[in-house]
């Protein structure tokens, strides 16, 4: 199917835990990025992507890794799971200006993070 | 201060109503006005988007931009259930090497009641 899906939709892990969150795009798309939503808080940026192999620190790194190896995917890793990591986790993906497209991120249904 | 600020309610309005969304910024350099709608446990999904000043309709939306104030709008007409959601406004600049940058503001939660 096309479009962007992340795995899993629900997860509990137990703090200190390494937990990964998988995201694949099917549009070839160049930039791929993962929020964090928080009430009171909106979606914070945690990283971002402009091409495989090349990631970039968004507002609330700390705790969190990525990678991209190849551009349909693009992992987040909480190395060592605290409570404070909680969260809905989104990805989102985007062509860029010169792809045409309409000017905004198309998003995943996200992932539900408990960290207990 | 916030490059967005948006007031996140809770809005509660009966079906048929007019509603109101809004958001003010402070970057001169935001491009791009967009709406973005998110249900209760999905992701968001762009509802319209706006480049200029003025109004842009789609049936019973129409989001309004005014630059000179710095403030934008979504409007929806003759509310149903169906649009209790959180709507949230975000802004784009443009970034350098056909990228651009996303700010969002931090969604308003709307409930249409029957």
């Amino acid at each position: 199917d096309a479009g962007i899906t992340q795995s899993p939709r629900y997860k509990i892990t137990e703090t200190g835990r390494q937990v990964t969150l998988m995201c694949h795009q099917t549009w070839s798309h160049s930039y791929m990025f993962w929020y964090r939503q928080d009430l009171g808080h909106g979606l914070r940026l945690i990283y971002y992507s402009a091409a495989a192999d090349i990631t970039d620190k968004g507002e609330v790194p700390d705790g969190y890794v990525v990678s991209r190896s190849k551009t349909e995917n693009f992992p987040l890793t909480l190395e060592s799971a605290t409570r404070s990591q909680t969260s809905v986790y989104f990805c989102a993906s985007s062509g860029g200006v010169l792809t045409g497209a309409p000017p905004g991120y198309t998003f995943g249904s996200g992932t539900r993070l408990t960290v207990v | 201060q916030k490059e967005v600020e948006q007031d996140p309610g809770p809005l509660s309005v009966p079906e048929g109503a007019i509603v109101s969304l809004n958001c003010t910024y402070s970057n001169s350099a935001f491009q791009y006005f967009m709406w973005y709608r998110q249900y209760s446990r999905k992701g968001p999904e762009l509802l319209m988007y706006t480049y200029s000043s003025g109004n842009k309709e789609d049936g019973r939306f129409t989001a309004q931009v005014d630059k000179s104030s710095k403030y934008i709008s979504l409007f929806i007409r003759d509310s149903q259930p169906s649009d209790s959601a959180t709507y949230l406004c975000a802004m784009r600049t443009y970034s350098g090497a056909g990228s651009y940058q996303l700010t969002f503001g931090k969604g308003t939660k709307l409930s249409v009641i029957p």
